[in-house]
């Protein structure tokens, strides 16, 4: 069954850019939209933002001006980047298949903003 | 954005109890609203889909109701496995919203 699994580094810095790709084994991106999650510690599930297999994107309103979606077909991956981040953006990160729902998730990555 | 607004934030129950969360949305969301389960130190589980349609492999004492503002997850006959953090989650319009989360535990 398709599989998620998200990856990058854990921490960052004030201001700087939060990168991370979630690789999808046993399925194919193709006629699905791929979603960002996150969660803060012990706090609840804010979308960040998805994209469509053909490329099109959609973000939060709230993190609009600093998140970018990409999506590479030939290797079975999606990739977020967060600019200029804060300490509000330790979370963990999750990515999602949504069908209408998000019915498959990865594991999650947490990743701390500290100096 | 839509709201949605869960109902109880915290919950303390015995095994066998009948359990219900709501989840209430700020405009008509029609019947996309969904429920995950989501255990400590665990990614979120699809546990109904379309507010009352169950999902293949979840156990039969989850249920869900409602359309348009208000919603209800019932979980009948409460196991020791089901302390979780519960979240509705809407799919009608963007930006996609959670609730803020039920927390579930067993006595």
């Amino acid at each position: 069954q398709v599989q998620l699994q998200e990856s990058g580094p854990g921490l960052l810095k004030p201001s700087e850019t939060l990168s991370l790709t979630c690789t999808v084994s046993g399925g194919s991106l193709n006629n699905y939209y791929w979603s960002w999650i996150r969660q803060p510690p012990g706090k609840g599930l804010e979308w960040v933002g998805y994209i469509y297999y053909s490329g099109s994107t959609n973000y939060n309103p709230s993190l609009k001006s600093r998140v970018t979606i990409s999506i590479d077909t030939s290797k079975n991956q999606f990739s977020l980047k967060l600019s200029s981040v804060t300490a509000a953006d330790t979370a963990v990160y999750y990515c999602a298949r949504r069908s209408t729902w998000h019915d498959v998730w990865g594991q999650g990555t947490l990743v701390i903003v500290s100096s | 954005e839509i709201v949605l607004t869960q109902s109880p934030d915290f919950q303390s129950v015995t095994p066998k109890e009948k359990v219900t969360i709501t989840c209430r949305a700020s405009q008509s969301i029609g019947s996309s609203l969904h429920w995950y389960q989501q255990k400590p130190d665990q990614s979120p589980k699809l546990i109904i889909k379309h507010a009352s349609q169950s999902i293949s492999g979840v156990p039969s004492r989850f249920s869900g109701s409602g359309s348009g503002t208000d919603f209800t997850l019932t979980i009948n006959s409460l196991e020791a496995e089901d302390a979780a953090a519960y979240y509705c989650h809407q799919s009608n319009s963007l930006p996609y919203t959670f609730g803020q989360g039920t927390k579930l535990e067993i006595k």
